[in-house]
C-alpha cells in the first residue's frame, strides 16, 4: 500500500507569483485535507476535496484554492504570494473524511516566500 | 469550536509510563477525541481516539473523564522514538484543528 506522497519537497517563490503544490493520496481513499504549518506551530486546516469537491474550509482567504481529480489525488493553488505564506503545506487523505476517520499524512512541502 | 489546553512540554525516561493531559472543556456531545503526534521532520500521524470509553491500541491507551472535559493518553512504556509534538483533537467533522500541542521529550 502506497503512502500519502507530496511534491515538490522544497520550493522557493518571491512575493507575488503563484504556486501549485501536489498530492497523491494513498490507495482506496477519496479525501483529501490540506494544513499548512508555520515553523513551532501546529497545523492549521486549509480546506478538503471529498471526491473532487471542496467539502469544508478554514479561514484561508481565496487566493487558496484546490483542486481534485478523479483519482483522488489534489493540488493546492496560491495565488499573489505573500512573505507569511512561508510554512510547510502537508496534505492528508482518509477515506471518507468523517469524525472516526484516520488522516494519514504526507512529508510536507516546505514552501519558502522572499 | 472546542478548544483544548495542553501543557507546552513534559519529560519522560525511557522505559517509563508517559501521560499527557489535555482539557477540552467545552467539547460538545458528538466531538470524538482524537490524538496525533508529529515526529521531527515528518507530517502528523495517528495515535488515537475515542468518544466516551476508554481506547486502547499497540500504540496507547486513552482515558476520557465521565464528563468528557477531559483526556489522558498514556504510553506505557516510552521509547526515544515516541519523542513528538502530541496533539489532542476534538472532532466532529472533517475540520481537524490542532493546537499547539505538547513537545515530549524522552531521556535515555
Amino acid at each position: 500500500e502506497t503512502g500519502v506522497t507530496q511534491s515538490p519537497t522544497h520550493l522557493i517563490k518571491t512575493r507575488g507569483q503563484q504556486v501549485t503544490l501536489r498530492c497523491s493520496s494513498q490507495s482506496g481513499h477519496n479525501t483529501v485535507s490540506w494544513y499548512q504549518q508555520a515553523l513551532g506551530q501546529g497545523p492549521q486546516f486549509i480546506f478538503q476535496y471529498y471526491r473532487e469537491e471542496e467539502n469544508g474550509r478554514g479561514n484561508f482567504p481565496p487566493r487558496f484554492s484546490g483542486l481534485q481529480f478523479p483519482n483522488y489525488s489534489s493540488e493546492l493553488n496560491v495565488n499573489a504570494l505573500e512573505l507569511d505564506d512561508s510554512a510547510l503545506y502537508l496534505c492528508a487523505s482518509s477515506r471518507t473524511g468523517g469524525a472516526t476517520d484516520t488522516q494519514y499524512f504526507g512529508p510536507g512541502t516546505r514552501l519558502t516566500v522572499l | 469550536d472546542a478548544k483544548t489546553t495542553q501543557p507546552n512540554s513534559m519529560e519522560s525516561n525511557e522505559e517509563e509510563p508517559v501521560h499527557l493531559p489535555c482539557n477540552h472543556s467545552t467539547i460538545s456531545g458528538t466531538d470524538y477525541i482524537h490524538w496525533y503526534r508529529q515526529l521531527p521532520s515528518q507530517g502528523p500521524e495517528y495515535v488515537i481516539h475515542g468518544l466516551t470509553s476508554n481506547v486502547n491500541n499497540r500504540m496507547a491507551s486513552l482515558a476520557i473523564a465521565e464528563d468528557r472535559k477531559s483526556s489522558t493518553l498514556i504510553l506505557h512504556r516510552a521509547t526515544l522514538r515516541d519523542a513528538a509534538v502530541y496533539y489532542c483533537i476534538p472532532l466532529n467533522n472533517n475540520d481537524m484543528r490542532f493546537g499547539a500541542g505538547t513537545r515530549l521529550t524522552v531521556k535515555p
